[in-house]
């Protein structure tokens, strides 16, 4: 079976620190995304990567930044946390090139910015 | 861009019956993949069932089944007989061929009865 694990399931945090969210897979997969969960908004990509060094923007990469600096894992990290970064934040893998395209998700962390 | 939209933010089914989800999305691609994911209260979003747009046969995953109607633009979820542990959020979700922005849909939280 496919594992995404993410570093935290819950975390709080002061407006303006610096957050670290991990996520590591074990399947060798190349792609690896982050996305933020919200109520009546469903998910929305934040960033994605293809391979190790590389990434992309999603819809809302603003006040995010990313890195991969091993193939297994994808850090999401906020700058200075604000208020309006709370929510619940999915990490997901998937193989390129797979005929199902089908993303493996981790259990989320829900971040709470006081 | 690719919208993908559920009408119903929340539903609700009796133990054993059968329950509809709504999915409308839009796009102008011929070749795409169309998901709906489950994600249970505190637990992982997995795969429920997948439909590749070039085939014309409604997939089925043992009491899950879709109808996918390519030219309206539709792609709705039945569960059948109606488990406690079908009690999740679901997304659907649409991906363009060869690529992998996965836009996903607001979600419809279901609630099955005893």
């Amino acid at each position: 079976d496919v594992k995404v694990t993410q570093s935290s399931r819950y975390l709080v945090k002061r407006t303006g620190e610096k957050v670290f969210l991990e996520c590591v897979q074990d399947m060798d997969h190349e792609n690896m995304f982050w996305y933020r969960q919200d109520p009546g908004l469903g998910l929305r990509l934040i960033y994605f990567s293809y391979d190790v060094k590389m990434k992309e923007k999603g819809d809302i990469p603003e006040g995010y930044s990313v890195s991969r600096e091993k193939k297994e894992r994808f850090s999401l990290i906020l700058e200075s946390a604000s208020t309006n970064q709370t929510s619940m934040y999915l990490c997901a893998s998937s193989l390129a090139g797979a005929r199902s395209n089908e993303q493996f998700f981790g259990p989320g962390t829900r971040l709470t910015v006081l | 861009a690719q919208t993908v939209t559920q009408s119903q933010p929340e539903m609700s089914v009796q133990e054993a019956e059968t329950v509809t989800l709504s999915c409308t999305y839009d796009t102008s691609e011929n070749n795409y993949y169309l998901f709906w994911y489950k994600q249970p209260p505190s637990r992982q979003m997995i795969l429920v069932i997948r439909q590749e747009a070039y085939k014309q046969q409604n997939a089925t995953e043992n009491r899950f089944s879709v109808n996918f109607q390519k030219a309206a633009k539709s792609f709705s979820l039945k569960i059948s007989d109606s488990q406690l542990g079908d009690t999740a959020m679901y997304f659907c979700a649409f991906m363009k061929h060869n690529n992998n922005d996965m836009r996903f849909g607001a979600g419809t939280r279901l609630t099955v009865k005893p």
